[in-house]
C-alpha cells in the first residue's frame, strides 16, 4: 500500500495564480482532511470529507475548495493565492474517528 | 467545543533522562486521544492512542501516555531518551462520532548527548 500520497511537493504561486493540491489514498478510508501546518501553530483544519460526494469546512476554509468524486482522491483548490496561504499542507485519511494516516505534505510559497 | 493545550512549545532533555510532554484537553463529551511524532520533513505518524478502556496506553518506541480523566490530561512520557526521539510531538483529540480531529500547538522536543 502506498498510504496517501501528495503531489506536488514543493511548489512556488505567484499572487493570484490558481492551482490544485492532490491527494489520493490506498486504504480505501471514507474519512478524508486537509490541514495547514504554520510555524507555532500546528494543524489547522481547512476541509475535510466522511465519503464522496460529502465535504464541509474547517476552521480555516476560506480561499480553498475541495471536492470528493470519489473514495481515493480528495484535491485542493486554491483560486486566487495569497500570501497568506503560504504554509505546508497536509492530507491525511481515517476510518471513521480514528487513527489518521498523513501524507509527506506540500509546501506552498506565494510571492 | 474541544481544545488542545500543549504545555511547552520546547522542551530539552538530556539522552537518558526522563520525557514528559504534557498535553491537557478540553471536551464535553468522553475524548479520543491522540499523540503524533513528526520528523523534520515528514508528516504525521501516529505514537499512541486513547480510545476506551486502559487509561495507561502504550505507543511507538517506548513511549506512553496516560489519561487522566479528573485532570483533562494525556500526558505523553518515556522512561529514557534517545537521539532519534528529537522531534516534534502533536496532541490531538477528537470524540466518537465526531468528524474532526483537533490539535494543539506541538512541543520541539531536543535531546542533548
Amino acid at each position: 500500500n502506498a498510504g496517501v500520497t501528495q503531489t506536488p511537493k514543493f511548489r512556488i504561486l505567484k499572487i493570484g495564480q490558481s492551482m490544485t493540491l492532490q491527494c489520493a489514498q490506498d486504504m480505501n478510508h471514507n474519512y478524508m482532511y486537509w490541514y495547514r501546518q504554520d510555524p507555532g501553530m500546528g494543524l489547522k483544519l481547512i476541509y475535510y470529507s466522511v465519503g464522496a460526494g460529502i465535504t464541509d469546512k474547517g476552521e480555516v476554509p476560506n480561499g480553498y475548495n475541495v471536492s470528493r468524486s470519489t473514495t481515493e482522491d480528495f484535491p485542493l483548490r486554491l483560486e486566487l493565492a495569497a500570501p497568506s496561504q503560504t504554509s505546508v499542507y497536509f492530507c491525511a485519511s481515517s476510518t471513521y474517528t480514528d487513527t489518521q494516516y498523513f501524507g509527506p505534505g506540500t509546501r506552498l510559497t506565494v510571492l | 467545543a474541544q481544545s488542545v493545550t500543549q504545555l511547552g512549545s520546547h522542551v530539552s532533555v538530556s539522552e537518558g533522562a526522563l520525557v514528559l510532554l504534557r498535553c491537557n484537553y478540553s471536551s464535553s463529551v468522553p475524548p479520543y486521544l491522540f499523540w503524533y511524532v513528526q520528523y523534520p520533513n515528514q508528516g504525521l505518524q501516529l505514537l499512541l492512542k486513547y480510545t476506551t478502556g486502559a487509561t495507561l496506553v502504550k505507543g511507538i518506541n517506548g513511549f506512553e501516555a496516560e489519561f487522566k480523566k479528573s485532570e483533562t490530561s494525556f500526558h505523553l512520557t518515556k522512561p529514557s531518551a534517545h537521539m532519534s526521539d528529537a522531534a516534534e510531538y502533536f496532541c490531538a483529540v477528537t470524540e466518537s462520532g465526531g468528524n474532526q480531529f483537533y490539535f494543539g500547538t506541538g512541543t520541539s522536543l531536543t535531546v542533548i548527548p
